[in-house]
């Protein structure tokens, strides 16, 4: 069955540490996507791509960094990790068959916690 | 621009009551899609419903109904006959903007359901 996943589920770092989250999907969806999930705030988007090479801010992305370089992997990256950076990461992929709209599908979340 | 009102943050209800969660979305497009994920203890999102603005119908899914109303931007959920697998958070999110061929999502702040036996 097709699938997306996230590694790793928790992850402990310290301030100032450079941290990749990694996303992979086999829905070989065209559009992905990167959330945090913090009290409050809902899902806020971070970084998204409707393809290889092709990456976008979201409305929270200063301090995150994506590269796409195929079609399943969306890795996320924190370049110097920061402790408001500690939240619960979603990483989602959606198909670009209709003209908008697509449902997005969800992995299971990373903990990221900096101390 | 494009938002998500979630207004009631926490609901408790006993089992088999009925309760509804409100979901009021601003946009000026006027091509857009709305959805409904559920969030259970476990964490992971669920997707529920998606629905393009130029459909009203309201839809039903067992004990799931959800009512489409333009005229006052709103998408709500309505659970009959709650039941405790029923607590989770749930999130109601639109997507619009032509110029993000529609895929980006604005999601509200959830409302977490607690249903107690």
């Amino acid at each position: 069955d097709a699938e997306i996943t996230q590694s790793p589920r928790h992850k402990i770092t310290e301030t100032g540490r450079q941290v990749t989250l990694a996303c992979h999907q086999t829905w070989n969806h065209n559009n992905m996507f990167w959330y945090r999930q913090d009290l409050g705030h809902g899902l806020r988007l971070i970084h998204y791509s409707y393809g290889v090479q092709d990456t976008n801010k979201g409305e929270v992305s200063d301090g995150y960094s994506v590269s796409r370089s195929n079609t399943e992997d969306l890795p996320l990256t924190l370049e110097s990790a920061a402790s408001s950076q500690t939240s619960v990461y979603f990483c989602a992929s959606s198909e670009s068959r209709l003209a908008g709209g697509n449902t997005q599908y969800f992995g299971p979340g990373t903990r990221l916690t900096v101390l | 621009a494009q938002k998500v009102t979630q207004a009631q943050t926490e609901i408790s209800v006993v089992e088999k009551e009925d309760v509804t969660l409100d979901c009021v979305y601003e946009t000026r497009d006027t091509t857009y899609y709305l959805f409904w994920y559920k969030q259970p203890p476990s964490g992971e999102l669920v997707f529920l419903i998606r629905r393009n603005s130029f459909d009203e119908q309201n839809e039903i899914s067992g004990r799931y109904s959800w009512n489409f109303q333009k005229s006052t931007s709103s998408f709500n959920f309505t659970i009959t006959a709650s039941q405790v697998v029923d607590s989770a958070v749930y999130f109601c999110a639109l997507s619009a903007g032509i110029q993000y061929n529609f895929n980006k999502f604005y999601f509200g702040s959830g409302t977490k359901l607690n249903v107690k036996p």
